[in-house]
C-alpha cells in the first residue's frame, strides 16, 4: 500500500524567509510524487511532480522539491516566502501512471509580514 | 488547456433531496475521472473512480447507492448525492486525466470544487 505523510499541520514563516514543507512517502514500487496547492474553497492546483527523471523537480511560483530514496522523502521548498504563497499544500503518490492519488493529510502555510 | 469545470460550485439544499455535480473536462478528453471530498481542513479522500462507458469503482466505505456517479461521455461526470443529509456536507472535487497524453499521462487536472450544504 502507498501512503505519504506531511510533517506538520500548520507552517508559519515571515515574508521573504524560507519555506520548508515536509513530505514522506511509504510505497513498495517506485512511485509518482506530486506536490499540490489549495486555495480556500477552490481546486487543486499542480505545483511540480517527480515521475522518476531528475531528483530535483523545479516547479511553479518558486518552488522546488526533491526526491530522496534513500530518506523516502519529498519535501517542498522555497528560498523566499510571498503572501500569496499563503494556502494549503498537499503530497501525493500514486504507484503508476493513470493510477488514483494518495494525499497526505495537508499542510496549511501561513505567512506573516 | 486542460482544464476541469464544476458545476455548480456551491449548492444549498434540503435535507432528503437529491443533488448533481457535474465534472467536465473542457479541452480534453478523460476516459477517468475521479471524485474526492473534503471535509473543513482535511485532505481529500477519494470517493470512486469514473470510467468513462462503465460502472463507477467506489473506495471502500463509500454508498454506491447514495452517490451515483454517471461518465457517459469522454468529457463529462455527474455525482449524485441521493437523498442528502447534513452529514453529506462537504467539499466535493473532481479531477481528470487526459486520454491523449497516454503513457505520459501522471497528471490529474482538478475542478474547481463544489461546496455543498444540506439543510
Amino acid at each position: 500500500a502507498q501512503s505519504v505523510t506531511q510533517l506538520g499541520s500548520h507552517v508559519s514563516v515571515s515574508e521573504g524567509a524560507l519555506v520548508l514543507l515536509r513530505c514522506n512517502y511509504s510505497s513498495s514500487v517506485p512511485p509518482y510524487l506530486f506536490w499540490y496547492v489549495q486555495y480556500p474553497n477552490q481546486g487543486l492546483q499542480l505545483l511540480l511532480k517527480y515521475t522518476s527523471a531528475a531528483t530535483l523537480v523545479k516547479g511553479i511560483n518558486g518552488f522546488e522539491a526533491e526526491f530522496k530514496k534513500s530518506e523516502t522523502s519529498f519535501h517542498l521548498t522555497k528560498p523566499s516566502a510571498h503572501m500569496s504563497d499563503a494556502a494549503e499544500y498537499f503530497c501525493a503518490v500514486t504507484r503508476n501512471q493513470g493510477g488514483k492519488l494518495i494525499f497526505g493529510q495537508g499542510t496549511e502555510l501561513s505567512v506573516k509580514p | 488547456g486542460a482544464v476541469v469545470s464544476q458545476h455548480p460550485s456551491w449548492v444549498i439544499c434540503k435535507s432528503g433531496t437529491s443533488v448533481k455535480i457535474e465534472c467536465r473536462s473542457l479541452d480534453f478528453q478523460a476516459t477517468t475521472m475521479f471524485w474526492y471530498r473534503q471535509f473543513p481542513k482535511q485532505s481529500l479522500m477519494l470517493m470512486a473512480t469514473s470510467n468513462e462507458g462503465s460502472k463507477a469503482t467506489y473506495e471502500q466505505g463509500v454508498e454506491k447507492d447514495k452517490f451515483l456517479i454517471n461518465h457517459a461521455s469522454l468529457t463529462l461526470s455527474t455525482l449524485t448525492v441521493t437523498s442528502a443529509h447534513p452529514e453529506d456536507s462537504s467539499f466535493y472535487i473532481c479531477s481528470a486525466r487526459d486520454r491523449d497524453r497516454g503513457r505520459m499521462n501522471t497528471e490529474a487536472f482538478f475542478g474547481q470544487g463544489t461546496r455543498l450544504t444540506v439543510v
